[in-house]
């Protein structure tokens, strides 16, 4: 089954302590981006990656880090998470190129930081 | 960068009746639009697109319209059900990519009254 697979689901943790949210794709899509989500904001990018080795920021990037070290993987990285980093966070992929860039979502993660 | 916006943020429809969700976009460039449904707890998902070669775009309830003039296009639902009742986002194209890199607009909370 195509799909975009984040964990954790839900994640309470404290100001300042290092985590990471994994995203995986099987569909050997080139892009892969993470958005946060946030009442009347929408979904705003955060870092985005073209393919291996190469990624961007997106509209958000303050505070977070990715790296994109094989295709199918792209961690979202929080070196010292801060409160104002509460939020819940998608990871999506898609192909480059062609008819079909659909945006195929994973299933979320909600992050709390106190 | 792509400019999207989205109105309104929330609107509430009598079951069977019509809801139409309309987005604006600031790049003449751009070529690709799609919506986005997320269902209440999940993700978003890709729910119909429209290419700039064409002005409508139906699958069966759902309709996209879209004025390249005015640069805005809208979601029109009919014989609105209790299931469509969701969070809906529109998107267009970053300029400088492909149909990959989207910005979203910020979101309408629809809600079907019985």
């Amino acid at each position: 089954e195509a799909q975009v697979t984040q964990n954790p689901r839900y994640l309470i943790t404290v100001t300042g302590k290092k985590l990471t949210v994994t995203c995986s794709q099987n569909m050997n899509h080139e892009y892969m981006s993470w958005y946060r989500q946030d009442p009347g904001l929408g979904l705003r990018q955060i870092y985005y990656s073209m393919n291996v080795e190469v990624t961007d920021k997106g509209d958000v990037p303050e505070g977070y880090k990715v790296s994109r070290k094989e295709k199918r993987n792209f961690p979202l990285i929080l070196e010292s998470p801060s409160p104002n980093q509460t939020s819940l966070y998608f990871c999506a992929s898609s192909r480059i190129g062609g008819l079909n860039t659909e945006a195929f979502f994973g299933q979320g993660t909600r992050l709390t930081v106190v | 960068g792509e400019n999207v916006e989205q109105h309104p943020s929330t609107l509430s429809v009598q079951e069977g009746d019509s809801a139409v969700i309309k987005c604006t976009y600031s790049d003449s460039a751009s070529n690709y639009f799609p919506w986005y449904k997320q269902e209440l707890g999940k993700r978003p998902q890709l729910i119909i697109d429209i290419r700039s070669n064409v002005g409508e775009k139906k699958d069966q309830r759902i309709a996209v319209t879209l004025n390249k003039t005015a640069k805005h296009f809208s979601l029109h639902i009919t014989e609105t059900q209790p299931e469509d009742s969701a969070v809906y986002f529109c998107a267009a194209p970053h300029p400088n990519f492909g149909n990959e890199k989207l910005t979203f607009g910020t979101g309408t909370r629809l809600t079907i009254i019985p």
